[in-house]
């Protein structure tokens, strides 16, 4: 079975903190997602990786950065977290290769709670 | 930019009852994925169309393709307490594998 973990359910910062939020997979997939999930907001992609190293903005980049120094791990991280960053977090990772024409199921890990307070 | 909605957001239906949710894209999709979310759970793969016009099913679960490709829904026929959750359409952005994700449908199921 495809496992993606992520390194903390429930997680409480201060205003101003620098968070890191770890991914890991293990199933060798290219791509890896991540992504912020709000009520009635659905989920919002923050930043994707299809390769190590490799890295593009999603469609809520503002406040974050990644870091993917290896194939099975996708950092998020938080330069100096906001109120507005409070919000349930998921990693997510699929096959697929740059150029290819199919599409792959995305598996998601259980997510991270993050509360800036 | 591309959007995908999806409606109703939320829905409560009687045990027994059948359940529809509709996806809308503002662009043509080359493929539509449909996920579930379990409540205190993470999105779980359920489907993907291609063709035009597909339709496919899974037990109680039918899905479709709108012939345009634009527009996707997910019926439940007979809902049961175990189909409650978020249902999730995601089309992706043209020649990457950004998925743009719709906004959710809840469904609640009254026992």
């Amino acid at each position: 079975d495809v496992k993606v973990t992520q390194s903390s359910r429930y997680l409480v910062k201060r205003t101003g903190e620098k968070v890191f939020l770890e991914c890991v997979q293990d199933m060798d997939h290219e791509n890896m997602f991540w992504y912020r999930q709000d009520p009635g907001l659905g989920l919002r992609l923050i930043y994707f990786s299809y390769d190590v190293k490799m890295k593009e903005k999603g469609d809520i980049p503002e406040g974050y950065s990644v870091s993917r120094e290896k194939k099975e791990r996708f950092s998020l991280i938080l330069e100096s977290a906001s109120t507005n960053q409070t919000s349930m977090y998921l990693c997510a990772s699929s096959w697929g290769l740059p150029g290819a024409a199919e599409s792959y199921e995305q598996y998601f890990g259980p997510g991270t709670r993050l509360t800036v307070t | 930019g591309q959007q995908v909605m999806q409606i109703p957001q939320y829905q409560h239906v009687q045990e027994g009852e059948d359940f529809t949710t509709y996806c809308n894209s503002s662009t043509t999709l080359s493929n539509i994925q449909w996920y579930k979310q379990r409540p205190g759970g993470h999105p779980v793969f359920l489907i993907q169309l291609v063709k035009s016009g597909e339709v496919k099913k899974q037990k109680r679960l039918t899905f479709q393709f709108g012939e345009a490709k634009k527009n996707s829904s997910l019926h439940i026929t007979a809902t049961q307490t175990t189909d409650v959750g978020t249902y999730f359409c995601a089309g992706p952005t043209s020649g990457t594998y950004k998925y743009i994700f719709g906004t959710g449908t809840r469904l609640k199921v009254l026992a």
